[in-house]
């Protein structure tokens, strides 16, 4: 079955550091990838979306990138703020059942002042 | 702009009791969801509604939870009985857009004691 794979449970950085998160998915379809943000006290909200079309989406500094080859995709900032800190997840919707959201654990950003 | 709204914010309860968590979706979004978020779990899919039918009712979490709509614009999660287990955060989401862009209520965090 569709699955996703996040392993980076938390990552701890400095302001003005570079933020790389990596998610790895297994499908037979063609999947919408996803990265959602959730912050304290919140519900997560999306952040950008991936399609196998565009290879790349760009959102509030964030870039996501997608890699066909490799079965992954990835979230990165040039420069991280405290207010980046909250929880980033990956999730994949695949073609062939577009209401189900396969969801990544989670990775728990800290941006240390 | 009202987003998506759960009450009550907190829930404290003994086993053995029923519990109903209720969901008002953005207004016009046609699909809404329930998800469970724990630590161990992360974010697991409970139920499913497409214009008010319910199209998913969540596989394993089917004899204990119950999620109705009742008209477009109010949901309920109905848990009975309730057990220590079942403690965790309970998000409502909606979309107009099916899974590809969700939106998030602050959900409703349980503790069943």
């Amino acid at each position: 079955g569709d699955s996703v794979t996040q392993k980076q449970g938390q990552v701890t950085l400095s302001e003005d550091d570079f933020l790389f998160i990596n998610c790895t998915y297994s499908t037979t379809t063609y999947p919408t990838l996803l990265w959602y943000v959730q912050y304290p006290g919140q519900g997560p909200q999306l952040l950008l979306k991936v399609t196998t079309a565009n290879n790349k989406g760009i959102s509030r500094g964030f870039e996501a990138t997608y890699d066909k080859g490799t079965t992954s995709f990835h979230l990165q900032k040039a420069s991280v703020q405290e207010s980046d800190s909250a929880v980033y997840f990956c999730a994949l919707v695949a073609d062939t059942n577009a209401y189900k959201v396969i969801f990544g654990k989670g990775t728990h950003l800290h941006v240390l002042p | 702009d009202a987003g998506v709204t759960q009450t009550p914010r907190h829930e404290v309860a003994e086993k053995g009791q029923t519990i109903i968590l209720k969901c008002e979706p953005v207004s016009g979004h046609n699909d809404l969801f329930w998800y469970r978020q724990t630590k161990i779990q992360g974010l697991e899919l409970l139920s499913y509604f497409r214009s008010k039918s319910l199209m998913e009712d969540g596989g394993a979490f089917k004899d204990r939870f119950k999620a109705e709509m009742l008209n477009s614009s109010f949901s309920t999660l109905k848990i009975q009985p309730t057990e220590p287990k079942d403690s965790a955060v309970y998000l409502c989401a909606s979309s107009d857009r099916g899974a590809e862009r969700l939106f998030f209520g602050h959900g409703t965090k349980l503790s069943v004691l």
